[in-house]
């Protein structure tokens, strides 16, 4: 059983175009997340919401949009992608023991 | 703001012996933690180990140590006994007690050598 879960896993598009990714978690946990990993693999923070409320969010283009329809999905959309949007995004949940998260596989989304 | 400091970017070690992973940190909090995660060529982030910054005693999960010292704030891991799956990215993160944001080093590849 897959305990963080993200779809797709690869996603290649055109610039301009919106995409989303979903993520579910089956943990019962609370705080689910979504991190940017880039080219250099530096991993930052994007967003944190917990229990379908949004605690962080971290100077991200507004042109990205978390939605969390219950506690175990946290889908990210994205709109008029660009080409420096290019990158892994990696979903993530968390008890509330601190930073003990559960990562998914990631999402590589590629923008031509 | 807390910052977090990864300045080798790549270590290699023999099978079965023993390699350390440098991490620095900076945070004007008393109250955080720190952790190191690792992530294989398959991608995924898995949790390696963590400390609480209150515990004076270093934190260990079988092969896997680390060595805190608080005051030069640096927080290394240790890797006993390498194995070829112990190849992967290493990132060490800190988060400061009542934060959910987790930060991140750059990362430290790591290559195990047969």
């Amino acid at each position: 059983d897959t305990a963080v879960s993200q779809t797709p896993k690869y996603l290649v598009t055109q610039m301009g175009n919106d995409k989303s990714i979903k993520c579910e978690q089956n943990l019962g946990h609370d705080t689910m997340y979504w991190y940017k990993q880039d080219s250099k693999k530096f991993l930052k923070i994007m967003f944190s919401y917990n229990n379908k409320e949004l605690i962080i969010n971290e100077t991200v283009p507004n042109r990205f949009s978390p939605k969390s329809p219950d506690k175990a999905h946290l889908n990210l959309h994205i709109n008029s992608l660009e080409l420096g949007d290019s990158a892994v995004y990696f979903c993530a949940s968390s008890r509330r023991v601190a930073g003990e998260l559960f990562f998914g596989e990631g999402s590589r989304l590629t923008v031509l | 703001a807390q910052t977090v400091t990864q300045s080798q970017p790549e270590m290699s070690v023999q099978e079965a012996e023993t390699v350390t992973l440098s991490c620095t940190y900076d945070t004007s909090e008393s109250d955080y933690y720190l952790f190191w995660y690792k992530q294989p060529p398959s991608r995924q982030m898995i949790l390696v180990i963590r400390q609480e910054a209150y515990k004076q005693q270093n934190a260990t999960e079988n092969r896997f140590s680390v060595n805190f010292q608080k005051a030069a704030k640096s927080f290394s891991l240790k890797i006993s006994d390498s194995q070829l799956g112990d190849a992967a990215m290493y990132f060490c993160a800190c988060l400061q007690g009542g934060s959910e944001k987790l930060v991140f080093g750059k990362g430290m590849k790591l290559t195990v050598n047969p």
